[in-house]
């Protein structure tokens, strides 16, 4: 089962900041957290990942709080391809490789 | 440099019927991953494979699927005798292993049993 908590939906204006929270009250020391996205009908897509401290690519960045206990994606200036569905994940990244568990993810539509 | 190659595509089969759906890791990428996702559902884990070996098959049905990652050649899922209830996207995903930032997914295989 999928260690994390994402709203079912949400929306967002072109050119506006999209910021998809994550809740993940049961994250361990060594967990890694992993964003993915998936495109309508295509593999999914990573994204971003981060242990504490807040990360910047050029796709997005993810905002980890203090605690680790919840997380924020950023997508700076949303457009029309970045409808998709989000996908925060917990996961150990040296681990011997321990499978990506999906959850249900955030639809997110950016809205022209 | 070619991503995750998955082929084919689409493949249709009729009730009965067995599916092989193949997989090609990135160029320098040993571990294998497959996952399901029925219409309008979310990925599950099935099974992973590092070459010639099963590291997790926890996902996988205990009948009619089977996985392999031979020392050459891509992976092959197989489905025997197909169901309806099969239908599905299949992906696969690749990763070195050690060090990984993540996986990197193919396209995926749209299997529809007739």
């Amino acid at each position: 089962d999928a260690k994390t908590t994402q709203p079912t939906s949400m929306d967002c204006a072109e050119g506006r900041a999209a910021n998809l929270p994550c809740n993940h009250s049961t994250i361990s020391g060594n967990e890694y957290v992993y964003w993915y996205r998936q495109i309508h009908s295509q593999g999914p897509q990573y994204i971003i990942h981060g242990l504490k401290n807040n990360e910047t690519n050029e796709m997005a960045s993810l905002i980890i709080t203090e605690d680790r206990k919840s997380s924020t994606l950023i997508l700076p200036h949303a457009t029309l391809r970045d409808t998709a569905v989000y996908y925060c994940i917990v996961r150990v990244k040296i681990s011997g490789n321990t499978p990506l568990v999906f959850g249900k993810g955030t639809r997110l539509s950016v809205i022209a | 440099n070619a991503g995750v190659m998955q082929n084919p595509r689409h493949l249709v089969r009729r009730r009965g019927q067995e599916a092989r759906l193949r997989c090609s890791p990135m160029k320098g990428h040993s571990h294998v991953y497959w996952y399901r996702q029925l219409p309008e559902e979310g990925l599950k884990f099935m099974v992973y494979l590092q070459k010639e070996n099963i590291i997790d098959e926890s996902g996988m049905p205990k009948e009619r699927f089977s996985a392999e990652f031979p020392k050459e050649g891509p992976s092959i899922l197989r489905i025997q005798q197909v169901v309806r209830g099969d239908s599905a996207a299949y992906f696969c995903a690749s990763s070195r292993g050690e060090q990984d930032y993540g996986y990197t997914f193919g396209s995926g295989t749209r299997l529809t049993v007739v």
